[in-house]
């Protein structure tokens, strides 16, 4: 069976600091990948999606970047930190695309202070 | 552009007691809908989805979807709920792509 891990759990930042959380699909090859952003009473929003290893899609302009380096592996990254960049952080898979259920990770609660 | 709105922020309703959570969309073109449910400090997981076929979807612990083209709603509904529904729900619409959108998402808050 497919499974997503996620690391961190959690997160405790200063401003201005780099980032890295990854994401890790076993089970499956090929996958959609997508990470996600939870802040407060906003939803999700999507910001990167990658359809193989180094294709990366952004959906949201910010400090943020992410990279697929290998088939099953996604990684957030940032080289400083604001306070907005504060939030949960989800990563999630897909196998087919259009229609296609996306299966999350648990997550990354990151705080930055 | 694809939107989704969930009208309610939160809804309390006592346990055994139907419930139903609105969702609304926007789209120009065909869509597919979703509904994901968080536990706190957890990933989403699947309640449901319709692709096409019949507008009734059943789902994983009891809920239900009915898909109403004509006044663009994906309503999700569970005859008796129990303490253990208290989440976050959320509606979410893809279209030609597999980009998926989500509304703001609905707190159930379940009371004994």
């Amino acid at each position: 069976s497919q499974t997503i891990h996620q690391w961190p759990a959690t997160l405790v930042q200063p401003v201005g600091s780099p980032l890295s959380l990854e994401c890790t699909v076993e089970g499956t090859s090929n996958p959609n990948l997508y990470w996600y952003r939870q802040a407060a009473g906003r939803g999700l929003q999507l910001l990167f999606y990658s359809v193989g290893i180094g294709q990366i899609s952004s959906e949201v302009p910010q400090n943020l970047s992410a990279s697929r380096p290998q088939d099953r592996q996604f990684i957030l990254s940032s080289k400083k930190l604001l306070l907005s960049d504060s939030g949960f952080y989800l990563c999630a898979w897909s196998v087919t695309g259009v229609g296609d259920t996306q299966y999350f990770g648990p997550g990354t609660r990151l705080t930055v202070l | 552009a694809q939107s989704v709105t969930q009208l309610d922020s939160q809804v309390p309703v006592f346990e055994e007691a139907p419930v139903e959570l609105r969702c609304n969309y926007s789209s120009s073109v065909s869509v597919y809908l979703f509904w994901y449910v968080q536990y706190p400090n957890q990933g989403l997981q699947l309640l449901l989805k319709y692709l096409s076929g019949s507008t009734l979807v059943k789902g994983i612990n009891g809920f239900e979807a009915e898909f109403n083209k004509s006044q663009t709603s994906f309503h999700l509904r569970k005859p008796s709920v129990h303490i253990s529904d208290t989440a976050e729900y959320f509606c979410a619409v893809s279209g030609i792509t597999d980009k998926l959108i989500f509304g703001t998402g609905t707190r159930l808050q379940v009371f004994p």
